[in-house]
């Protein structure tokens, strides 16, 4: 089974713009979130989407913004791209529908970098 | 709110020695417990959880850990430790209340000497 895949792996973006960022999770989970991880704050939850649908939202301004589409698939926008935005942005997938005590699986993350 | 505790920035510890990662938590209700390593530019590495039952839950890798209510601690543990377990550690709070909002302490850099 294919595990959590996050793209691009690595991305220069310059101030002002926006990115976005995409995560396919494990075949048959619905449930997948997003963290973003920095030096200085450690790993913070950004949101959880369950069946399309954002089920839990983390303390970030409205420049972070997700989605889910109906493949599980996931993506995460950024807008007005700040300096510290650069950080390593992980994605995880979990089968909550199926088991609620089962563990998230993460991918290798992208790596985001704004100059 | 909950939220995780890992006080220790670095461990050190000598290959073949046992060692120990500290975690605590504070959580409303019954929590679910979660170890993670992450390896330099690599995502999180599951290795166990506690959601009921026994204490003592064994993992990946030879990792164990040990929960304690009364201290609201998950303690990470290894009877032997290996060069290559030299990693970032992370402990992990989920609320049993639906979603997979998963609170992390800061991680503790775990360092195995020769």
């Amino acid at each position: 089974k294919a595990g959590v895949t996050q793209t691009p792996r690595y991305l220069i973006k310059t101030r002002g713009q926006q990115v976005t960022l995409s995560c396919s999770p494990i075949s048959g989970h619905r449930s997948v979130s997003w963290y973003q991880q920095t030096p200085g704050q450690g790993l913070q939850f950004l949101f959880e989407y369950f069946s399309e649908t954002q089920r839990n939202k983390g303390n970030f301004p409205g420049r972070f913004s997700g989605r889910q589409f109906s493949n599980s698939r996931s993506e995460m926008n950024v807008s007005t791209l700040e300096l510290g935005d650069s950080a390593l942005y992980l994605c995880a997938s979990n089968d909550l529908a199926r088991d609620k005590n089962t563990e998230a699986f993460f991918g290798q993350g992208t790596r985001l970098t704004v100059v | 709110a909950q939220s995780v505790a890992q006080p220790e920035d670095q461990v050190n510890v000598a290959e073949g020695n046992p060692l120990t990662v500290k975690c605590t938590y504070s959580v409303s209700g019954n929590p679910y417990l979660f170890w993670y390593v992450q390896y330099p530019n690599r995502g999180l590495q599951f290795l166990l959880k506690y959601i009921t039952g026994d204490n003592l839950v064994k993992g990946s890798y030879g990792f164990e850990a040990e929960f304690n209510k009364s201290q609201t601690s998950f303690h990470l543990k290894k009877p032997s430790a290996l060069v290559s377990d030299s990693a970032l550690y992370f402990c992990a709070v989920r609320p049993t209340g639906g979603g997979n909002k998963l609170t992390f302490g800061t991680g503790t850099q775990l360092k195995v000497e020769l």
